[in-house]
Order: C-alpha cells, then structure tokens, then sequence
C-alpha cells in the first residue's frame, strides 16, 4: 500500500491566516480522505474527495485534488487556535479495501 | 457526539501482564472495526482488521498472538496485549466502519508498560 506524503511537516501561524498543506502520492486511487487529530486524542475525518472531483469544500475547509500531478491540498481559511492540530491525508489500502494507509502527517500551530 | 468508544483512555501496567482495550460502537453495528498503533509524532500504522464473527486479518509484522483481537458482537471489538512489556508501550485507536461512511475513530488509548 502507498503512503500519502504531507508537506510541509509542521507549520505556525497566526490566527486569522490561511494554512496549505500538501498531500502527494504514487499510484492511482479512487478517493483522498483528510483527517485531524488533536494532541492525544482520536482521528476526525474532515472531507472524502474522489477521484472524478477537482474540488470540495466544508466550511472553512476547502480540498483540491489534482489526479494528473497526484497531489491534494487542504486549505483552511481564517485559521483559529482550536485548529491546532495535526492533519492527515489517508489513501485506500490495496485491492480495493476498506482500510486506509495514513501519511505521516503535519503538524499545524495556530497562534492566538 | 462520539459514536465510537474506546476504553480504557489511559493504562499503566508492569511487564509481563496482559492488557484488554474495548472499542465500541455506540449507535451502530459495526461488522469492520480496525486497530492501530501510533508512535509518538509519527502516523497511524494499520495493525489488523476486525470482522465481526471471524478472525482478524492482521498486518504484515504483526504479531497475531502478541495482539489478540476479539470481535465477538456487531458493536464490540476488544485489543488485548498479551504479556506486554515496555516496547509494546504507545497510543492504540480504533475505528469503525458504519455502513458506507468514513471510518469513525475512537480516542484512543495510551499505554505505559513499566
């Protein structure tokens, strides 16, 4: 199974920016999902994109999904502290399978 | 609200004994619950796949009698770490496949072995 790759790995920010992370993969799949995981707690999914879709977006959230570069970008706008987290892109396991393969994840500070 | 429950939240425990973490859905029947392992600042590594009535399939690496998986019922999995010593300390979560949706994940259970 491939793995996702964030980039960057860590970011800090102010309150009030926007904050872009990057997602890049290997070999085709059929969807991207995103999730968020504060500090010692559990995964939060945020957005499903699949394959046939370009863009998506939820709320201060906005996902682009660029099948040909394979690549994916999650974008949150008007960042708040209570965004500071770490933030996850997940692929779908091999054959087609119910599991997920996590990236390493990035680690995204929002400063008061 | 959470829809999945993991129990315990935090353990401490000596070396050599054996730990149990139930993962729960509380509001749905879950036939596929998932476990995995995090190191500190590092990903989620896929351990094994719980199926509701059948053995679990686990991961290349993992050691099925290390981590024994019980899926005895549609809303309960359980993880128990059987004679658990220190490198076997870390942050286990579980999740839940509820119909066609995206996996619901529990929060987690942290454990320290001594």
């Amino acid at each position: 199974s491939q793995q996702g790759e964030e980039d960057p790995q860590a970011l800090s920010i102010q309150e009030g920016e926007n904050a872009t992370m990057n997602c890049s993969y290997k070999t085709s799949i059929n969807n991207l999902q995103w999730y968020r995981q504060n500090s010692g707690r559990g995964l939060v999914h945020l957005i499903l994109i699949r394959s046939n879709e370009r863009e998506k977006h939820s709320g201060r959230l906005r996902v682009t999904l660029d099948t040909s570069k394979k690549s994916s970008s999650l974008l949150i706008t008007a960042s708040r502290a209570a965004d500071t987290a770490s933030y996850f892109c997940a692929l779908p396991g091999t054959g087609g399978s119910e599991k997920l393969v996590f990236g390493k994840g990035m680690k995204l500070t929002v400063n008061p | 609200g959470a829809v999945v429950s993991q129990h315990p939240s935090w353990v401490i425990c000596k070396s050599g004994t054996s730990v149990k973490i139930e993962c729960r859905s509380l509001d749905f029947q879950a036939t596929t619950m998932f476990w995995y392992r995090q190191f500190p600042k590092q990903s989620l590594m896929l351990m094994a796949t719980s199926n509701e009535g059948s053995k679990a399939t686990y991961e290349q690496g993992v050691e099925k009698d290390k981590f024994l998986i019980n899926h005895a019922s549609l809303t309960l999995s359980t993880l128990t770490v059987t004679s658990a010593h220190p490198e076997d300390s870390s942050f286990y979560i579980c999740s839940a496949l509820r119909g066609n949706q995206p996996q619901h994940f529990g929060d987690g259970t942290r454990l320290s072995i001594l």
